[in-house]
């Protein structure tokens, strides 16, 4: 089956960094991306690795490693408009259109 | 640009109750998605389409039905609502480039009641 696997909630300090993981099982494969997502909002994306290797944006980062069917999404100098829920999400299958997201991990920034 | 947009934003249904959620892109995007998204959880793939015409099922398309017959337009219909799809309703569209990245729409927030 297909299936995505991230923590369910992580808590970090303002000014620190935070790992989110991720491991996913599925049918194909084709890349994977990270979206964030504030409370009564709308996803928006992040990030993308379609090959190993880290992918840097800002105070943003993501690490895909192909061979581990695993990827972290990485947040540095945590700002407390952080707090929100981040998702991983593969494409799969059906020709890579097909995209399946993970149940999502809550970040709380304290201060 | 408006992006994505989708009409209604909230909507509560009787079980049995049928309607139609537009979602409209002015991006020129080929791809478009409908999700739904339930407390707690991710986002959960109904259908999608890979072009105008087009239509393919997803992780979760019992009960609901698609159509794209303009290549900005995609509509997702309940023929008959039950309260199981009480839910938050989401669109997406995403372009041809190397991210596939996702633009998603507001949402629209369904309660059958």
């Amino acid at each position: 089956g297909q299936s995505l696997e991230q923590p369910s909630e992580v808590t970090a300090v303002e000014g620190a960094i935070v790992q989110i993981n991720c491991t996913y099982q599925t049918s194909g494969f084709y890349g994977l991306s990270w979206y964030q997502q504030h409370d009564g909002g709308a996803p928006t994306f992040l990030s993308y690795n379609a090959l190993d290797g880290l992918e840097e944006t800002g105070r943003f980062s993501s690490f895909l490693s192909r061979s581990d069917s695993y990827g972290y999404l990485l947040l540095q100098e945590l700002q407390m408009k952080d707090s929100a829920s981040y998702f991983c999400a593969v494409r799969d299958g059906g020709g890579g259109f097909k995209t399946i997201f993970g149940a999502g991990t809550r970040l709380f920034v304290k201060a | 640009n408006a992006g994505v947009t989708q009409t209604p934003k909230f909507r509560v249904l009787k079980t049995g109750q049928s309607m139609t959620l537009l979602c409209a892109q002015d991006m020129n995007h080929e791809y478009m998605y409908w999700y739904r998204q339930d407390p707690g959880m991710g986002l959960r793939l109904i259908h999608y389409s890979v072009g105008e015409g087009t239509t393919a099922k997803g992780e979760v398309p019992d009960g609901y039905n698609v159509s794209r017959l303009k290549k900005q337009n995609f509509l997702l219909g309940l023929e008959s609502a039950a309260p199981s799809q009480t839910s938050v309703y989401f669109c997406a569209s995403s372009t041809l480039g190397d991210s596939y990245e996702q633009y998603f729409g507001p949402g629209t927030r369904l309660t059958v009641t």
